[in-house]
């Protein structure tokens, strides 16, 4: 059955410093994609970057990139040079491409950037 | 403006009071879906719809109808809400191809029932 997996309730990042979002995830689908979203205090939800199954690169968009490793079955997101704007809650997701177009999240990472 | 919009974006609502939440977008997606967040859990899928007169349960919907007779309109309905269902509802949209495309979402809707 699909899973994903978020470990890290709260983080804390000094701004101007990097910082990975953990995420793992779980499929017997050869065929799904990753997605990561920021849901910033106003509650919206913001599209960052995609990673799919078969894509042989890193995605990588802006300050934001996915370290995709395939055998560990793990999709973090890393945000390079935070900003006091990227404090905020991060919801790593997975849609796989069989059986439908289900996309299921994990519980979230709230992230704290600190001036 | 591509969108998908909400209504209303707060409820607070008694139990048994049948309730709806419209949800509507206007760049011709194939895919609708509801969510719930709730905290500790993140997003779980409530109904899916994958076209018009297309809809399918997700993992969480006990207590919920959805309908799709248009392609743009995606609504929720509570037939008789109870406490429980206190959270805060998106509604998303997306294309069909081979995966790639992200949901967008709605505003989403806080609602309270007591």
């Amino acid at each position: 059955a699909q899973k994903i997996t978020q470990t890290q309730p709260g983080m804390f990042v000094q701004e101007k410093e990097a910082v990975t979002l953990d995420c793992t995830y779980d499929t017997s689908d050869p065929s799904y994609g990753l997605f990561w979203y920021k849901q910033p205090s106003s509650g919206e939800m913001i599209f960052l970057i995609y990673q799919g199954s078969y894509d042989q690169q890193n995605a990588t968009e802006g300050r934001y990139s996915l370290n995709f490793q395939k055998a560990r079955k793990s999709a973090n997101l890393v945000i390079s040079a935070s900003q006091l704007g990227d404090s905020a809650m991060y919801f790593c997701a997975m849609r796989e491409g069989q059986g439908g177009f289900k996309t299921i999240f994990g519980a979230g990472t709230r992230l704290f950037v600190k001036a | 403006e591509a969108q998908v919009t909400q209504n209303p974006r707060y409820l607070i609502t008694v139990t048994g009071k049948k309730l709806t939440v419209t949800c509507s977008q206007n760049m011709n997606h194939e895919y609708m879906s509801w969510y719930r967040q709730d905290p500790g859990l993140g997003l779980r899928q409530i109904y899916y719809s994958m076209n018009v007169e297309v809809t399918d349960k997700g993992d969480v919907p006990e207590g919920y109808k959805v309908s799709r007779k248009e392609k743009r309109n995606f609504p929720l309905i509570l037939e008789s809400p109870s406490p429980n269902q206190t959270s805060l509802y998106f509604c998303a949209s997306s294309l069909i191809d081979r995966g790639a495309s992200p949901l967008h979402f709605g505003n989403g809707t806080r609602l309270t029932v007591t």
